[in-house]
Formats: structure tokens, sequence, C-alpha cells
């Protein structure tokens, strides 16, 4: 158990629709990460917060978006659903001394 | 910009047997590189990582990784594999230093292994 955790475990939805992810980082960690899985593109790094602030930003859909609260857990904003964004997503945590970075469990998207 | 290659795509190994993984890498600076498994079904897990130093690092379940510098290269190995080795294994590579910037990690496309009993 990497202490990162992340729902729902699974999302079944329609195109068109919009869904939210959440993650929640290990006790400490100020830096939040988001990664999507899917079986074309590999592990892409989609964005980056600490403290509360976007730090850096990947390969992200316009689509998408992401926010850090003040208790430091994030949700991961899903909207306009295609078919193509069925995946899984991943949160990862890290803390400002290294660069390790612990995975949460994922959340598997399915759009039909 | 930085890249993660990992040329097998999948390898059976018998159990028992030693198994290699390769990585290659391609970076700007001197990277922080590590190794991560996904079992089936699961999330990632740190195997081991290597910052500075000793260049034979140790890590879980009994995998270590070397880093040569001279071949940007971090291959896993271990010396004899399991039937719960069985997963998918990624290398990545990512800033030594916490930067402003941001931090995100390059992955490789991952190697599936597959253990034969």
């Amino acid at each position: 158990d990497s202490g990162v955790t992340q729902t729902p475990k699974h999302l079944i939805t329609a195109t068109g629709q919009r869904v939210t992810l959440r993650c929640s980082p290990r006790s400490g960690d100020l830096s939040v990460y988001w990664y999507q899985q899917s079986l074309d593109q590999g592990l892409q790094f989609l964005i980056q917060y600490y403290n509360g602030e976007e730090r850096a930003k990947g390969n992200i859909l316009e689509r998408f978006s992401a926010q850090q609260f003040p208790d430091l857990h994030s949700e991961l904003n899903l909207s306009s659903l295609e078919l193509g964004d069925s995946a899984l997503y991943f949160c990862a945590s890290s803390r400002t001394s290294e660069n390790e970075q612990y995975f949460g469990p994922g959340t598997r998207l399915t759009v039909t | 910009a930085q890249s993660v290659t990992q040329p097998d795509i999948h390898i059976t190994v018998s159990e028992g047997a030693s198994l290699e993984l390769r990585c290659n890498y391609s970076y700007g600076a001197t990277p922080y590189l590590f190794w991560y498994v996904q079992s089936p079904g699961q999330g990632l897990q740190l195997l081991l990582k290597y910052f500075s130093g000793d260049t034979l690092v140790q890590g879980i379940k009994g995998f270590e990784a070397e880093f040569k510098r001279s071949q940007s290269s971090f291959n896993l190995r271990k010396p004899s594999v399991h039937w719960s080795d069985a997963a998918e294994y990624f290398c990545a590579v990512g800033p030594r230093i916490f930067k402003a910037a941001g931090n995100k990690l390059t992955f490789g496309g991952g190697t599936r292994v597959l253990v034969k009993p």
C-alpha cells in the first residue's frame, strides 16, 4: 500500500458525460501528479500540482482539468468524454525534498 | 527531450531462471531513475531507484538494477524468478531535484514478463 488513495476504482459512463476522479496523497506529500495509462499511448503525464498550485502540464486535453484543494487532495475532471478517453488514470504524490513518486491504485474509466 | 526505451515488449522466462530487463534513457542532465512494477489490475509499485552513489542498487522483491552512464542504461535484474514476478515492468526517468517548474516522470513503454512453470 503506497498510502495514495484514489476513488472510485471503476467508472463506466457514456460519451459526452463528465466525471470527477479523486486522489488523496500520502500524508505530508505536497505534490500530486496525474497520469493516464492507455494501450496506445502508454503512461503519459497529465498535470502536476504543488501545494495547491499548478506546476506542470503534460499531454492534457482542454476537456480535462484538475485542482488541488487546501487539504491537498486533488480532483481530475474529465468532460465531454469520448471513447478514446477510456483508460486507467493514476494519481501519484511526492515530497518536496525528493522526487520519488508513489502511485495510487488507479481509476479505470470506461466510456461507452 | 527526455525519453525512455524498453526494447523488449514481452519476455518469457522459466521459474527459477534469471531475468534481465533493458532500459535506455535520454535525458539532458544526470537523471533520477526508477523501476516500477504493475501486477495485473494493480497500480504501480516502486521497485527501486537510482539517485547517486553506488551504481548497483538493490530494491524490493530481490530485484537489483545497474546504472551505466556511458551506455545511458539502467537494466533491471533478478537472479531467480518466482511465478509471482509475472507482471509489467516500467522504467522511468525524472529530475534529480525537486524543481519549481515541474517534476514529471517519463516512462518507457513497459516490458511484460511471463513466467513459465
